[in-house]
């Protein structure tokens, strides 16, 4: 059963348009939250994170909102630019010791950004 | 800079081969991790340790095992590879529960 999901595998923008990256999640023991972009034969590389205490986090041209009650969170790049194009990993972690330090992340969204 | 450091970038091994993949992590971290990625599958975690000599499963164990005798090293045993096991492997390692996991550049594995 997949407590992280992705729903969209891809999503094209315009550049210098607003890409929406969408998440939904199922355990609510999950209480810390990120984002990782991915190039092809490349790790992922770490984005931006949001904590359960917090219903949005800014970074620059990225934001992630977290809305508990939906279990739902979204990563915003304004504005989109054509190297942000990359696969994003939305991640969660539960928040005790032990095994809940795992990331269990969701199937990933393609995002395109047209120039 | 944190640097996860993976053996080796690309591998061909044949079907039976016992396969070594190892991760090496600079930054004194606990807890380190084995995922795989496959198109359309996202990251699917095989092994975690959060300290040495420890190991837990993750959702994807069967036909792996881990080693961590020490705490910079973490490894990965295919003990009899299969073709199904034709995969990105990632290692990643972290710190604190509120701080990000730091992945390796990744080994594309081919079994043929």
């Amino acid at each position: 059963d997949q407590q992280v999901k992705q729903n969209s595998p891809s999503l094209s923008v315009q550049e210098g348009r607003i890409s929406i990256l969408n998440c939904d999640y199922t355990n609510s023991m999950f209480d810390y939250f990120l984002w990782y972009k991915k190039y092809p034969a490349e790790g992922p590389t770490f984005l931006i994170s949001i904590s359960s205490i917090k219903d949005k986090n800014e970074d620059g041209r990225f934001t992630v909102f977290l809305n508990k009650s939906a279990k739902h969170l979204s990563l915003h790049i304004v504005p989109s630019q054509p190297g942000d194009s990359a696969v994003y990993f939305c991640a969660a972690r539960g928040h005790s010791g032990g095994s809940n330090y795992k990331l269990t992340f969701g199937k990933g969204t393609l995002l395109t950004v047209n120039p | 800079d944190v640097k996860v450091t993976q053996s080796s970038r690309y591998l061909v091994k044949r079907t039976g081969e016992k396969v070594f993949l190892e991760c090496v992590q600079d930054m004194d971290h606990e807890n380190m991790f084995w995922y795989r990625q496959d198109p359309g599958l996202g990251l699917r975690l095989i092994y975690f340790s959060y300290d040495v000599k420890m190991k837990e499963k993750g959702d994807i164990p069967e036909g792996y095992s881990v080693s961590r005798e020490k705490k910079e090293r973490f490894s990965l045993i295919l003990e009899s590879a299969s073709t199904n096991q034709t995969s990105m492997y990632l290692c990643a390692s972290s710190s604190l529960p509120d701080t990000e996991a730091f992945f390796g550049q990744g080994t594309r594995l081919t079994v043929v």
